[in-house]
């Protein structure tokens, strides 16, 4: 069965250096989609990303993140200068669509923690 | 405000036993419903879509009511492999979910 996959599992950084978090969705997928969950707390929405641009993002979403998609099957979420609250994990999402039925489902990765020191 | 509301729980539950967990959304806009679970430290897994109908899958039934805006999910049957999070996820016309906290539930042997 397909799966979204996510690399690394766990990356600890030093507070105001960038990462670059990596995943690899569902193959016929069209929609992706970045989530982060702070330990003990909630699944929160960061950005969804279709067609090659941004679709939609959160207020957490700020100019310290960026999306891509460099290539065919990757996509990825960088943070350009690391904060002690940056730690979490995050997952990467794909579906293949946002309309009604299947289609609307989202599947996740097994996520990266992160850590920021 | 929040978007999604749980009980929190925790729930411990006998094997064998009937469990429910409720959910309520905010938004009348939200146009799809989703029960997930998520075990420790792991990736929410989709357990199953919620449709307006009420829809069944093996021991899992999942009901919902736009008009008092409350999702539900019902265990049968529970088993010791049922024990994680299981949580309520709402999307709105846009692309985002939106997860609430979370019920924990403990199935005993």
């Amino acid at each position: 069965e397909p799966e979204v996959t996510q690399t690394p599992s766990h990356q600890v950084t030093q507070m105001g250096q960038e990462v670059i978090l990596r995943c690899v969705p569902i193959s016929n997928h069209l929609y992706f989609y970045w989530y982060r969950q702070i330990l003990g707390q909630k699944v929160e929405f960061l950005v969804s990303f279709y067609n090659n641009e941004i679709s939609e993002k959160s207020e957490i979403f700020d100019d310290q993140f960026s999306v891509e998609r460099p290539d065919g099957s990757n996509f990825t979420l960088k943070i350009r200068s690391t904060k002690l609250e940056d730690s979490a994990m995050y997952f990467c999402a794909s579906s293949g669509g946002t309309s009604g039925g299947r289609y609307n489902e989202q599947f996740f990765g097994p996520g990266t923690r992160l850590t920021v020191l | 405000r929040k978007e999604v509301e749980q009980d929190p729980g925790p729930f411990n539950v006998p094997e064998g036993a009937t469990v429910a967990f409720n959910c309520t959304y905010s938004n009348s806009a939200s146009q799809s419903f989703f029960w997930y679970r998520q075990d420790c430290r792991k990736e929410p897994k989709l357990l199953m879509s919620v449709y307006s109908s009420g829809n069944e899958d093996g021991r899992f039934t999942a009901q919902l009511n736009r008009a008092s805006q409350y999702i539900s999910l019902l265990i049968r049957d529970s088993k010791l492999s049922d024990s994680a999070t299981y949580l309520c996820v709402v999307k709105l016309r846009a692309n985002n979910l939106f997860f609430g906290t979370g019920t924990r539930l403990t199935v005993i042997p």
